[in-house]
């Protein structure tokens, strides 16, 4: 079955160390999107990518870096330089322009103390 | 870039009861979506509606594109219902594709 695949499921990692998120997809879709969600928020988007080796900030991308070297992978990085990282992550894809539906992951919870 | 609002912000009903959601959106998009936001996080997707009325089961979803918004109705409510529902405005923007999502609505269904 295709779909997106997000590892881990639960991340815990000391202040000031980077960690990065995995997301990787085989529905063989061009653009991949990370979002952001906080505790009883909406989802805030901090990169996302249309083709391989290029991506876009999003709102908010401080703290944060991307890279697309394959068109099934999209790694999320969060820096030391992220205030506030404990969060729940989403990566999410989309295929054939924009009249297709946007897949998500299951997404990463990053605890950060 | 486009603005997205959803309403109301928190919803509670008995089960069996019916509501409607809505998403108005600030400019024309290409496409709308609406989710479900499950008690673990997951989001599922309901329906890509740019335009007119789509049904699944007890759920059903109609956009308005001339008038920018989008209804979500849920019929005979049951407490799996219950999460958040998120709205999405998909839009082109200099050759990308952007998503905005709105707040969601926060629904609870007690039995």
């Amino acid at each position: 079955d295709g779909g997106i695949t997000q590892s881990p499921k639960y991340l815990f990692r000391k202040e000031g160390q980077n960690v990065t998120l995995s997301c990787e997809q085989n529905l063989n879709h061009d653009a991949m999107y990370w979002y952001r969600q906080d505790p009883g928020q909406g989802l805030r988007l901090i990169y996302y990518s249309q083709i391989v080796n290029d991506f876009q900030k999003g709102d908010i991308a401080e703290g944060y870096s991307v890279s697309r070297e394959k068109k099934e992978s999209f790694p999320l990085t969060v820096t030391s330089a992220q205030k506030n990282p404990t969060a729940f992550y989403l990566c999410a894809s989309l295929g054939g322009g924009y009249n297709s539906p946007l897949h998500f992951g299951n997404g990463t919870r990053l605890t950060v103390t | 870039g486009i603005q997205v609002e959803q309403s109301p912000p928190d919803l509670i009903l008995q089960e069996g009861a019916n509501s409607t959601l809505r998403c108005n959106f600030s400019d024309s998009v290409n496409n709308l979506q609406w989710f479900h936001q499950n008690p673990w996080g997951q989001l599922i997707n309901l329906f890509y509606i740019p335009s007119g009325t789509k049904q699944n089961g007890r759920l059903s979803a109609t956009t308005v594109a001339t008038e920018r918004y989008s209804l979500l109705y849920i019929s005979s409510s049951q407490t799996t219902d219950s999460g958040v529902y998120f709205c999405a405005a998909i839009a082109l923007n200099s050759g990308y594709s952007t998503l905005t999502f709105g707040k969601g609505t926060m629904l609870l269904v007690s039995p």
